[in-house]
């Protein structure tokens, strides 16, 4: 069974920094993309950050691009989010998802992310 | 850049009945598009991808339909599990920070 799992979401001070993690199993990891989307309360779907199979590239949404990092350790199976100088806009839950075919073939539950004073 | 309108902002429909949604592009994606099922404390579900095709699990009461720039999901015979907010998402045009998704509609008990 595919399993996503996000974790280290927590309440933070605007400025301040957060790595969220997203334990993979039950598909081999390390053959795909892999994507942070986000979701703030009573908006849409944002997609945020995406890196491909063997972290060979990286892309970023503008509005999180030179604050936020992406990255991956296949040898654990966990996808990760740096998350610096957030802003009250950052608020949000943030899901992990796999990429097939450049859609989103399955998503973890999301971890909550809410940045205020 | 590719702007998907989801309408309605919501649906209300009685259990048992038929409940239909639009997603418009702003220019055609082709059959590019996803439809997803999100759900509050549950991971978003993808349904439907390359408009039409369900995805593996997916009940044959969910239909997607259209190409270029308009596009449905129907959902018949609605079961209790079905309320939910549904979103779709383009993918023909795509560049690395591309990936668009409409503002959602949610389905709620009439």
């Amino acid at each position: 069974e595919v399993r996503l799992v996000e974790s280290g979401g927590a309440v933070v001070q605007p400025g301040g920094s957060l790595r969220l993690s997203c334990a993979a199993s039950g598909f081999t990891f390390d053959e795909y993309t892999m994507h942070w989307v986000r979701q703030a309360p009573g908006k849409g779907l944002e997609w945020v950050s995406l890196i491909t199979w063997d972290a060979g590239s990286t892309y970023s949404a503008d509005s999180v691009k030179g604050r936020f990092t992406i990255s991956r350790d296949n040898t654990k199976n966990f996808l990760y989010l740096q998350m610096n100088s957030l802003r009250t806009e950052d608020t949000a839950l943030y899901y992990c998802a796999i990429e097939k075919f450049k859609y989103f073939q399955q998503w973890g539950q999301g971890t909550l992310v809410t940045v205020s004073s | 850049e590719i702007v998907l309108t989801q309408s309605p902002a919501t649906l209300s429909v009685s259990p048992g009945g038929r409940a239909t949604l639009s997603c418009r592009a702003s220019q055609s994606v082709s059959s590019s598009l996803a439809w997803y099922q999100q759900k509050p404390g549950r991971a978003p579900r993808l349904l439907i991808y390359d408009a039409y095709t369900r995805a593996a699990g997916i009940p044959a009461r969910f239909s997607g339909s259209g190409s270029g720039t308009e596009f449905t999901l129907t959902i018949s015979s609605l079961q209790s599990e079905d309320f939910a907010v549904y979103s779709c998402q383009q993918y023909h045009t795509w560049t690395p920070g591309r990936y668009t998704f409409g503002q959602g509609t949610k389905l709620e008990v009439k």
